[in-house]
């Protein structure tokens, strides 16, 4: 089934740091991926999203590039602040159908001042 | 703009107490729901899905059901909890083809 793997956290970082959360992923079809983030004690928000092959979401300063021949949809943002801090989660959803999402284990970030 | 509403934000439960927790969704019609649980330093659980008014889709089987009685409510109920129900709940709505949103979530103490 599908499946997705990200870096285990937690992570943590000094403002104003390079941020890369590492996520691949394992599908039959061709998913969609999101990044959502929950910060504590919240829901899950979603941060970005690509639809297809070499599709790059944006965010609040984030970046993912959709990169199909490594199966791979890496977080990244140049400049960490301290309300940056909170969990990054990774997930895909097959095309068409109900829009199941396969989430990844999540990983926590915290930036330091 | 479209909302969508969880409650209660946190309760605690003895064992064997029923459950019912509520989530609706306002300004769209006709959207898929879900009902997610997060354990403790686990990811997200997917356990129930609809695609429509009484159409619920079981992903793990459980002490726990879901019901849609109305086109924008989804509820999700047990009737004796466990301790290993514990855990933070979260509901979710989309339209097909586009992206889930979540509400606040539920946290669930078993005690």
């Amino acid at each position: 089934g599908d499946s997705v793997t990200q870096m285990e956290g937690p992570v943590t970082l000094s403002e104003e740091a390079f941020l890369t959360i590492n996520c691949t992923y394992t599908a039959t079809g061709y998913p969609s991926l999101f990044w959502y983030v929950q910060y504590p004690g919240e829901g899950l928000q979603l941060l970005l999203k690509a639809t297809k092959a070499d599709d790059k979401g944006s965010n609040k300063g984030f970046e993912a590039t959709y990169r199909k021949e490594t199966t791979s949809f890496h977080l990244e943002k140049g400049s960490v602040q301290v309300s940056d801090s909170a969990v990054y989660f990774c997930a895909l959803s097959e095309w068409g159908g109900s829009e199941k999402l396969v989430f990844g284990k999540g990983t926590k970030l915290t930036v330091n001042p | 703009s479209q909302t969508i509403h969880q409650w209660p934000a946190t309760l605690v439960q003895p064992v064997g107490s029923p459950l019912s927790l509520e989530c609706t969704v306002e300004g769209t019609s006709n959207p898929n729901l879900y009902w997610y649980r997060q354990a403790a330093g686990r990811g997200l659980q997917l356990l129930f899905y609809s695609v429509g008014i009484g159409q619920i889709s079981s992903e793990v089987p459980q002490n726990l059901s879901a019901s849609r009685p109305q086109d924008r409510q989804f509820i999700l109920s047990s009737k004796k909890l466990l301790l290993s129900d514990s855990g933070f709940y979260l509901c979710a709505w989309s339209l097909p083809g586009q992206p889930q949103h979540f509400g606040d979530g539920t946290r669930l103490s078993i005690l």
